[in-house]
């Protein structure tokens, strides 16, 4: 079993629509990350959470530490959101553990 | 401020061979994490280097190695290479372990 899931693994929107993606660990942690990885490979980190809530733009990600579960919600989404969305969390000894990612197609 | 590079951007090599990725990590950042992506998956740590020592290792067996260097880049090192070591491999820097970490845009390896 992986460390951590993620689902769902394909989502398909129209544009415009609110989207969720959720991420679920089953291991102690000390941050979580959303990570977004394009065709070809680049990847860019969205964001880093140890509590709470972050936003940025059209993008918020929620972590909740007691049910060791972790949101990210894309508002008024657009076909440029298109991508795969990538949980990952750190653990002790500096070492990130990866979901298998969320491909993400939002259709104009 | 220069980002993360990595070279080469594809690489063919066959079973046995021996190979040699490199790294620029993102000025100011100390620290350099590997990690392994097959089609389809999710990226899997390799390693981590700070400082020029390694400082944290996943499941990967020993013929996986690496090194970083005084100005922080950074090689992974495979021998005797394996159909199953085909693959994207990333590396990411980030100013301490923990924090927020930078991709390149990642080398693709294709074993024969």
């Amino acid at each position: 079993k992986n460390e951590v899931e993620q689902s769902p693994q394909n989502l398909t929107a129209q544009e415009g629509e609110f989207i969720t993606i959720n991420c679920s660990y089953s291991v102690g942690i000390s941050a979580l990350h959303w990570l977004q990885q394009h065709p070809g490979g680049g990847i860019v980190s969205l964001f880093m959470l140890s509590s709470g809530k972050k936003k940025h733009g059209r993008l918020i990600a929620t972590i909740n530490i007691q049910e060791k579960h972790s949101s990210l919600h894309i508002t008024a989404s657009h076909p440029r959101d298109s991508a795969v969305y990538i949980c990952a969390v750190l653990r002790a000894g500096n070492q990130f553990y990866f979901g298998t990612g969320t491909s993400l197609t939002v259709i104009p | 401020e220069t980002g993360v590079t990595q070279s080469p951007t594809h690489l063919i090599k066959t079973r046995g061979q021996q190979v040699t990725l490199r790294c620029s990590s993102q000025s100011g950042h100390n620290t350099v994490s590997w990690y392994q992506q097959a089609l389809g998956q999710g990226p899997q740590f390799i390693f981590q280097y700070y400082r020029e020592e390694e400082n944290g290792r996943g499941n990967f067996p020993p013929r996986f190695s690496g090194l970083q260097f005084p100005n922080y880049s950074s090689e992974l090192d495979v021998n005797a290479l394996e159909l199953d070591d085909s693959a994207l491999y990333l590396c990411a820097s980030s100013v301490t372990g923990g924090n927020e970490q930078f991709f390149g845009p990642g080398t693709r390896l294709t074993v024969l």
